[in-house]
């Protein structure tokens, strides 16, 4: 059974980097489609971006320059930074799994909340 | 980006009663649509993809229909298990985008 498990600090500052990471049991992170969708207080959604198998990444231009994602796959961890956060950065960040480049989240972790405060 | 919107944001209903939450795209997205169930302490279940294809799991009294700017999820003969946080997404181009979600409320 495939596991996803979103891991890191809750609280992070103004300016600062938010960093995550998503731990995978049960399915090897060098196959599908692997990514980081949140959501807000009022629960509006955004997908971020993916890390392919093949390490290729795909981020929403929203973010722009702020996002990036890495993996791991000796650990099979993918990693979320986002850089020069601010207070709108505060939601649950959710790691994701799909088979194929089609954004069809069949698999999610249970979510972290990250609070961007002072 | 295509936006999505749901409709409605709040449902009071009772077990045995059939609901209905609409989703409409800003602009053709065919039939790339899905719905998913967000309930507390649980990961987000995928419901319904392909606008009306049950995933794998998806109990028989959940239902999608529509194409191209027009989607509706219907459940038929609510069940306790049922009242959760609904959301359409359209994967039909990048960035997928997400409608603002529907809370199912027990009345």
């Amino acid at each position: 059974e495939v596991q996803l498990q979103e891991s890191g600090p809750g609280l992070v500052k103004p300016s600062q980097s938010l960093s995550l990471t998503c731990s995978v049991t049960g399915y090897s992170i060098t196959s599908n489609y692997w990514g980081w969708i949140r959501k807000f207080p009022g629960n509006k959604m955004e997908w971020m971006g993916y890390i392919s198998y093949s390490g290729s990444t795909s981020y929403n231009p929203s973010l722009k320059s702020r996002i990036s994602i890495t993996r791991d796959t000796s650990k099979n961890q993918f990693f979320l930074q986002l850089n020069s956060v601010t207070t709108e950065d505060t939601a649950t960040y959710y790691c994701a799994r799909w088979p194929t480049r089609v954004p069809l989240f069949a698999y999610w972790g249970q979510g972290t909340l990250v609070t961007v405060s002072s | 980006d295509v936006q999505m919107t749901q409709s409605p944001s709040y449902l009071a209903a009772s077990p045995g009663e059939s609901v209905s939450i609409s989703c409409k795209a800003s602009k053709s997205i065919s039939n790339n649509l899905a719905w998913y169930q967000e309930k507390p302490g649980k990961a987000n279940k995928l419901l319904i993809h392909s606008g009306s294809t049950l995933q794998s799991g998806t109990p028989s009294r959940f239902s999608g229909s529509g194409s191209g700017t027009d989607f509706t999820l219907t459940i038929r003969s609510l069940e306790f298990e049922d009242f959760a946080v609904y959301y359409c997404q359209q994967y039909n181009e990048y960035p997928p985008t997400f409608g603002a979600g529907t809370k199912l409320e027990l009345k």
